[in-house]
C-alpha cells in the first residue's frame, strides 16, 4: 500500500491560515487523497478528498501537487475548534483506509 | 439524530470474559465498519460489512467476530477477552461508491 508522510504536530495561531503537508511518493494513479481529522475524545471526522484537482468545501481545500506526490489540506481561518490530530490517507475505490499517526494541530489563541 | 451510535461508551470487564459492542447507524448506508485504537493512537481497520456480507477481515484474532442483524446494525463480539484488546474500538458506515465514512463517538474498552 502507498504510505503517506506527515509532520508529527503543527502550531498555528487563531484566525490565521493553517497548510498541513502530506508526501505520497509512491501514490498510484488510482489512489484517492483523503483528509479526515479526529478530535480530542471523538470519532474520526471526514475533511475532503480528491484525486487531481484541487478542491475546496465548507471545512477546508485540499491542494494537490501537478505529481499528485504531495498535498496540502488548507484551513483558511483556524478557530480553537480546530486543534485535533489530521489524517493524510490514500484510498483506492472499494478498499479499506490506513491510518497513519497524523499530524496534530494545536491553535493558540 | 446521532448518525452513528455505538454502546457502551465505556466498558470495563475482566480477563477472560465475553463482551458485545454494538454499533447502529441511521444513514441508510450499506457499508459499515470496525477500528480499532490503540494506546498509541493508532487506528486499524477491523471488519467491514457489505449488504450483510464480510468484505475485509484484517488479521485479527478470530475471538472478533463482527455480527450484522440487519443494514442498519454491526455488533462486534470479542470471546476469552485479553489485557491487549484494551482500546478505543469506533464504528463507522459509508455508502458504496462514495468516499466519506461516518465514525460513530468510540466505546473505551478496559480489560483488567
Amino acid at each position: 500500500d502507498a504510505k503517506t508522510t506527515q509532520p508529527n504536530s503543527m502550531e498555528s495561531n487563531e484566525e490565521e491560515p493553517v497548510h498541513l503537508p502530506c508526501n505520497h511518493s509512491t501514490i498510484s494513479g488510482t489512489d484517492y487523497i483523503h483528509w479526515y481529522r479526529q478530535l480530542p475524545s471523538q470519532g474520526p471526522e471526514y475533511v475532503i478528498h480528491g484525486l487531481t484537482s484541487n478542491v475546496n468545501n465548507r471545512m477546508a481545500s485540499l491542494a494537490i501537487a501537478e505529481d499528485r506526490k504531495s498535498s496540502t489540506l488548507i484551513l483558511h481561518r483556524a478557530t480553537l475548534r480546530d486543534a485535533a490530530v489530521y489524517y493524510c490517507i490514500l484510498r483506492r475505490v472499494g478498499n479499506d483506509m490506513r491510518f497513519g499517526a497524523g499530524t496534530r494541530l494545536t491553535v493558540k489563541p | 439524530d446521532t448518525a452513528v451510535s455505538q454502546t457502551p461508551k465505556y466498558l470495563v470487564t475482566q480477563m477472560g470474559n465475553d463482551k458485545s459492542i454494538k454499533c447502529e447507524q441511521n444513514l441508510g448506508h450499506d457499508t459499515m465498519y470496525w477500528y480499532k485504537q490503540d494506546s498509541k493512537k493508532f487506528l486499524k481497520i477491523m471488519f467491514s460489512y457489505n449488504n450483510k456480507e464480510l468484505i475485509i477481515n484484517e488479521t485479527v484474532p478470530n475471538r472478533f467476530s463482527p455480527k450484522s442483524p440487519d443494514k442498519a446494525h454491526l455488533n462486534l463480539h470479542i470471546n476469552s477477552l485479553e489485557l491487549g484488546d484494551s482500546a478505543v474500538y469506533f464504528c463507522a458506515s459509508s455508502q458504496v461508491g462514495y468516499n466519506e465514512q461516518f465514525f460513530g463517538p468510540g466505546t473505551r474498552l478496559t480489560v483488567l
